[in-house]
């Protein structure tokens, strides 16, 4: 199976953009999809396929890939966008197995 | 619009085994593919199996091989987890979702406890 590694935590200035990165071998052949949660909540979808957004997401909410990282990008983060964030993406080793990053904490300051 | 709505919370004993569902609504059951994933208190999403619609059959992590079955009931719109030799690391809050991620149940909060 492989891993997706983010950064533990982050933090950004209101109204500054914020940059969380996803690390993993399966992001050179799937995409990556993230996930907003906020304590108590399921996650919520962001992200999907290459910079989908669902339906009622933001647009302060982008994804890019390079390589093997995947990179949720928020714009003008807001007060709202404190959370934790995952990200998760297809195991690269063909099984379909499913896997997800460690998580990254963000904090608005 | 789509709604996954879980069982509520249980407590179990060591051993002992758990069965959570996980009720569709606003959609047609037979064309959604259901996973399960969990997370323990103050951890990450864990991913633990679902249907794969490319193989069509349901596939499990490793890590949950042989202690884990997900089933459905299409005249219930109704997909069913149960994981089974409940040990004390299996305390967490288990999730639905719809295969793209795209729609979750609220959480069913397991508590193994002797």
């Amino acid at each position: 199976s492989s891993e997706l590694t983010q950064d533990p935590a982050v933090s950004v200035a209101l109204g500054q953009t914020v940059r969380i990165t996803c690390q993993g071998d399966s992001l050179r052949t799937y995409y990556a999809s993230w996930f907003q949660q906020k304590p108590g909540q399921a996650p919520v979808l962001v992200i999907f396929g290459e910079n989908k957004r669902p339906s009622g997401i933001s647009d302060r909410f982008s994804g890019t890939t390079s390589g093997n990282t995947a990179s949720l990008t928020i714009t003008g983060a807001q007060a709202e966008d404190e959370a934790d964030y995952y990200c998760n993406s297809r195991d690269s080793s063909g099984n379909h197995h499913v896997v997800f990053g460690g998580g990254t904490k963000l904090t608005v300051l | 619009q789509v709604q996954l709505v879980q069982s509520g919370a249980e407590v179990k004993k060591p051993g002992a085994s758990v069965k959570v569902s996980c009720k569709v609504s606003g959609y047609t059951f037979t064309e959604l593919s259901m996973h399960w994933v969990r997370q323990a208190p103050g951890k990450g999403i864990e991913w633990m199996g679902g249907f794969d619609p490319e193989d069509h059959e349901t596939i499990y992590a490793q890590s949950f091989q042989g202690r884990v079955t997900m089933t459905e009931d299409t005249s219930a719109d109704t997909a069913y987890m149960e994981l089974s030799s409940l040990r004390s690391e299996d305390t967490a809050v288990y999730y639905c979702a719809t295969a793209g991620y795209d729609h979750w149940g609220q959480g069913t909060l397991v508590t193994v406890t002797s």
